[in-house]
């Protein structure tokens, strides 16, 4: 079965550090992966995509950039972090295009 | 461009009871996906269940089913006998075939009380 993990749980970090979240994937090949990020109490915002090793698609123009090294691993860096990336960053992957999103167990991250 | 609407931002049953969850959406396209996410306290969102446009029968996995009325562009998720674990927040999504996103809804709070 696959399985999906992401770290670290929880982060906190002041502006202007460096940031690197990771996620893994198992048991699957050639999988969709996702970075979302969620505000406390609101929907979920796609930041990133990918549909294959070094293939990032950006949703939204911001202070973050995602990669991918490996078929199952998916990483969310920035430089510099900004007191508005704090939130909760979801990690997700899917067989195939439209078809349903597997979630990892997130990160919290809180910027001071 | 799709949209999903979730109309009902809290709502609260008593435990055992029956409860629905509405949503909406729009779309041009006609081979489609809809889903239904649970995202509880822990924050991991977990998938409840999924019905494929083409399929007039309505998905059921075990105490919830979906009612998809593709006229309409409505597809409800009941929750039968509801439990304590239930209590969470309540996603639901569409993704057209061949389209690698989710769109999300902006969630309905289902509390649960015993």
């Amino acid at each position: 079965s696959q399985t999906i993990h992401q770290w670290p749980a929880t982060l906190v970090q002041p502006v202007g550090s460096p940031l690197s979240l990771e996620c893994t994937v198992e048991g699957t090949s050639n999988p969709n992966l996702y970075w979302y990020r969620q505000a406390a109490g609101r929907g979920l915002q796609l930041l990133f995509y990918s549909v294959g090793i070094g293939q990032i698609s950006s949703e939204v123009p911001q202070n973050l950039s995602a990669s991918r090294p490996q078929d199952l691993q998916f990483i969310l860096s920035s430089k510099k972090l900004l007191l508005s990336d704090s939130g909760f960053y979801l990690c997700a992957w899917s067989l195939a295009r439209g078809h349903e999103q597997y979630f990892g167990p997130g990160t919290r991250l809180t910027v001071t | 461009a799709q949209t999903v609407t979730q109309s009902q931002p809290e709502m609260s049953v008593q435990e055992a009871e029956t409860v629905t969850l509405s949503c909406t959406y729009d779309t041009s396209e006609s081979n489609y996906y809809l889903f239904w996410y649970k995202q509880p306290p822990s924050r991991q969102m977990i998938l409840v269940i999924r019905q494929e446009a083409y399929k007039q029968q309505n998905a059921t996995e075990n105490r919830f089913s979906v009612n998809f009325q593709k006229a309409a562009k409505s597809f409800s998720l009941k929750i039968s006998d509801s439990q304590l674990g239930d209590t969470a927040m309540y996603f639901c999504a569409f993704t057209h075939f061949g389209n690698e996103k989710l769109t999300f809804g902006t969630g309905t709070r289902l509390t649960i009380i015993p």
